[in-house]
């Protein structure tokens, strides 16, 4: 009974093509969020979405787009994948926003040839 | 944005106990996390603490909290090889807003 689980695991692509990655979560929450997470480690935030505001990290490039169906639900679909967008990309969700405590996936590594 | 700054690197022997500090510029945070990442896992939430609080301890783990400095950090105690890994320290605002430190990657020495 995974909290927040994300398919694929590893994702390997060609440069140019088109990819989703997903995302769900069964804790009920309200917000859910996007995460990338560079060779160095470094974590930066892309996207918070509730089924009311979608908050966007004004550094991620309109290639990416968050996409949910319904609220247990929040998909990550890229266009035109670059060499760059290697990374390790983590889906998150969270009870509301602000203070409430984030619950991360288990990450996705897509590799970009 | 905000900013929230960690060491990279700890070495540790097994047995001792491990600090991972973590400074931050904005004070008008919520909740302040530590996070733990194995190799190739995701994140795994550790402990959190209040902002109004001072100290949290929950077994090994211990978590100083210093508003006026902007200090935060967190203590393991009889640090184990287990305990290798990745430790993020994180804020939390209003707004849907989380920031992360930069990490710090925990090498405990048998």
């Amino acid at each position: 009974d995974t909290a927040v689980s994300q398919t694929p695991k590893y994702l390997v692509t060609q440069m140019g093509n088109d990819k989703s990655i997903k995302c769900e979560q069964n804790l009920g929450h309200d917000t859910m969020y996007w995460y990338k997470q560079d060779s160095k480690k470094f974590l930066k935030i892309m996207f918070s979405y509730n089924n009311k505001e979608l908050i966007i990290n004004e550094t991620v490039p309109n290639r990416f787009s968050p996409k949910s169906p319904d609220k247990a639900h929040l998909n990550l679909h890229i266009n035109s994948l670059e060499l760059g967008d290697s990374a390790v990309y983590f889906c998150a969700s969270s009870q509301g926003g602000g203070s409430d405590t984030q619950y991360f996936g288990p990450g996705t590594r897509l590799t970009v040839l | 944005g905000e900013d929230v700054e960690q060491s990279l690197f700890l070495s540790v022997r097994e047995g001792d106990s491990s600090v991972i500090n973590c400074t931050y510029t904005d004070s008008s945070s919520t909740y302040l996390y530590w996070y733990k990442q194995e190799p190739g896992a995701g994140l795994q939430l550790l402990t959190y603490i209040f902002s109004n609080m001072d100290m949290k301890q929950d077994q090994r783990l211990t978590v100083l909290l210093n508003k006026k400095d902007k200090h935060l950090s967190l203590r393991i105690a009889d640090t184990q090889t287990g305990d290798s890994a990745i430790y993020f320290c994180a804020e939390s605002f209003t707004g849907n807003q989380f920031y992360f430190g930069t990490g710090t990657s925990l090498t405990v020495i048998p």
